[in-house]
């Protein structure tokens, strides 16, 4: 079985540019979670998704934004970026929301220049 | 506010030698609790988890951890690690309410020299 996709795998913008990043959960998990996870750090929990609901923000500002889609898939949406938003981006996936045993993507590698 | 601390943040250990890496939480109420391993050029991966019940919990790879809840601390241990073990070690916390997030220690980069 497929585990968690994540695409693209790396990618580099400018300043003030908008990203997307898309994640596909693994087969039959419904919720879907996004962490960033700075060089030397732990992954930082950013969004959860469930039933293609917000069920969990982090401390983030609303330059980042998701969504969930029927299919279950997701998307990470960061506005205006910048340089500190240079990190890698991690989507998990988990059956179902409250059932917190989470399978992470190899995540994308986001350079901001 | 909640946090996750990880007390070694590089330990170096020759093969053979035993492991223990510290976790400690700041939250009072009920939790789960884990311990991803991400080895050289993977991605983050479950080694073992604390739901309930038995207090010490056995993982993959010959790891277990002990919770114990009155020092607030889920500590990763394995009698004999191997060179294979090299690897980046994270602590992540969950609390069981309405936020089931994961809350990540700042990791422990451990280095197995063979």
């Amino acid at each position: 079985d497929a585990g968690v996709t994540q695409s693209p795998t790396h990618l580099i913008k400018t300043r003030g540019q908008h990203v997307t990043l898309r994640c596909s959960p693994i087969s039959g998990h419904k919720s879907v979670s996004w962490y960033q996870q700075v060089l030397g750090q732990g992954p930082q929990f950013i969004f959860q998704y469930y039933e293609k609901e917000e069920r969990g923000r982090g401390n983030f500002p609303d330059r980042f934004s998701a969504r969930q889609f029927p299919n279950y898939s997701s998307e990470l949406n960061v506005n205006a970026l910048l340089l500190g938003d240079s990190a890698l981006y991690l989507c998990a996936s988990s059956l179902v929301f409250g059932y917190n045993e989470q399978f992470f993507g190899p995540g994308t590698r986001l350079t901001v220049l | 506010a909640q946090s996750v601390s990880q007390h070694n943040h590089h330990v170096i250990l020759s093969e053979a030698a035993s492991l223990e890496l510290g976790c400690n939480y700041s939250y009072g109420g009920t939790v789960n609790l884990f311990w991803y391993v991400q080895y050289p050029g993977q991605h983050l991966q479950l080694l073992l988890k604390y739901f309930s019940g038995d207090p010490l919990v056995k993982g993959i790879k010959g790891f277990e951890a002990e919770f114990i809840k009155s020092k607030f601390s889920f500590n990763l241990r394995k009698p004999s690690v191997q060179w294979s073990d090299t690897a980046e070690y994270f602590c992540a916390v969950s609390r069981m309410d309405s936020s089931y997030k994961l809350i990540f220690g700042s990791g422990t980069r451990l280095l197995v020299r063979p």
